[in-house]
């Protein structure tokens, strides 16, 4: 069974200052890694995805994400924070052999301040 | 482009009362699933669909019941309503899983069960 954890259920930053926002996960076959953004009473957004290749993965907003085989984690990352980019983040993984399923971590709500 | 629509936004009912919450895309995706939002718990797979009148279980299918008689419907069905099934419910679909991609959601349905 595949699963997904986000230890860290607040994260704050200054505007402008460099985000982190952290994500390791567990599959049995090869990974297939999603960020979603969560804007107050919307539904979820796709923001970058790490299917293979480059283990670093560029998305929307000017959001990264960089995959570690070794310490199998898909960090989501941006620059320089935003005070937009206040909302909730949420890592996934896809099971691509068993109709596309994902499994969704608990989500980190992100706050930046000004 | 609409993408994922999903009615209604908010809804109260009364313990034991039956209701529809509605879905449609019009991307042609063949995937489609119904996940629930409950706060600080992530999202849950409800039922999912790949494709028109195939339909399977996810990880919390009781209390619920789904049909998909086209490619672009996906109504989630509630009985017999109980209390904890207050949440928000999100609809999502996805193209086919040989293109990998992330899903696109509908903006939820808030249910309170009162």
């Amino acid at each position: 069974a595949q699963s997904v954890a986000q230890p860290e259920d607040q994260v704050n930053v200054a505007e402008g200052n460099p985000l982190t926002v952290k994500c390791t996960y567990s599959v049995s076959g090869n990974p297939y890694l999603f960020w979603y953004v969560q804007y107050p009473n919307r539904g979820l957004q796709f923001l970058l995805k790490y299917i293979t290749g480059d283990n670093l993965v560029k998305g929307s907003y000017g959001f990264e994400a960089e995959f570690n085989k070794s310490q199998t984690s898909f960090h989501l990352k941006k620059p320089s924070a935003l005070v937009s980019d206040s909302a909730l983040y949420f890592c996934a993984v896809r099971d691509m052999a068993n109709a596309g399923k994902s499994t969704f971590g608990d989500g980190t709500t992100l706050t930046v301040k000004p | 482009n609409a993408g994922v629509t999903q009615t209604p936004k908010f809804r109260i009912l009364k313990i034991g009362q039956s209701m529809t919450l509605q879905c449609t895309q019009d991307m042609n995706h063949n995937y489609m699933y119904w996940y629930r939002q409950d706060p600080g718990m992530g999202l849950k797979l409800i039922y999912y669909s790949v494709g028109a009148g195939i339909t399977d279980k996810g990880e919390v299918p009781n209390g619920y019941n789904v049909s998909r008689s086209t490619t672009e419907d996906f109504p989630l069905r509630l009985e017999l309503a109980a209390p904890s099934q207050t949440s928000v419910y999100f609809c999502a679909s996805s193209n086919n899983v040989d293109r990998v991609g992330g899903y696109t959601f509908g903006s939820g349905t808030r249910l309170t069960v009162v």
